[in-house]
């Protein structure tokens, strides 16, 4: 089954630990996004990748780095310098950055004790 | 002034009722709309696309006013499965960015 998939689901760290978030896409599709989801809040744009070997940072970027050195994989590291890390992660992709289809991830939920 | 607006709810309907969201958008430029359903603790996932001479897909139904800058989805006979969040997205085709709105929380009760 094509699909997206993020890991760990559930993350626990203490502060000042950098953390990396796996997300791994077998759809083919060229555009990957991070974002963050907070309690009442819509989601935010971390980083995004149009195409492998670049990315762009979005809203929010700050505290966080990624990669994208194949088309499946994006992974996101939220390194000490991010100071409210605890939130939803959600990575998504599309067939290209023009599409409004985004296919999400399951998540992974990170708190920093 | 927050770029996608929408009222945050709850808004709690009996089954079988008719219950509609509105969601204003700030950005003029916007291009493309979409309503996402997003259920408790899991990913959101497109509902449908938002055309301008509005569109429907069985029980619901999405508009747009471009003078206004206000798109709305209209969910009729409600089941207790339409429970979820409902997510308005913005897309301005200049940078092919995607804008969430904060959602909307629908509960259907018996």
């Amino acid at each position: 089954d094509g699909g997206i998939t993020q890991s760990p689901k559930y993350l626990f760290r203490k502060e000042g630990q950098n953390v990396t978030l796996s997300c791994e896409q077998n759809l083919n599709h060229d555009a990957m996004y991070w974002y963050r989801q907070d309690p009442g809040q819509g989601l935010r744009l971390i980083y995004y990748s149009q195409i492998v070997n670049d990315f762009q940072k979005g809203d929010i970027a700050e505290g966080y780095s990624v990669s994208r050195e194949k088309k499946e994989s994006f992974p996101l590291t939220v390194t000490s310098a991010q100071k409210n890390p605890t939130a939803f992660y959600l990575c998504a992709s599309s067939i290209a950055s023009t599409s409004g289809e985004l296919f999400f991830g399951e998540g992974s939920r990170l708190t920093v004790l | 002034r927050k770029e996608v607006e929408q009222d945050p709810g709850p808004f709690n309907v009996p089954e079988g009722a008719t219950v509609a969201f509105n969601c204003t958008y700030s950005n003029s430029a916007s291009q493309s709309f979409f309503w996402y359903r997003q259920d408790c603790r899991k990913e959101p996932k497109l509902l449908m696309s938002v055309y301008s001479s509005g569109n429907e897909d069985g029980r619901f139904t999405a508009q747009l006013n471009r003078a206004s800058q206000y798109i709305s989805l209209l969910i009729r006979d409600s089941k207790l499965s339409d429970s979820a969040t409902y997510l308005c997205v913005v897309k301005d085709n200049a940078g092919n960015m995607l804008t969430f709105g904060g959602g909307t929380r629908l509960m259907v009760k018996p």
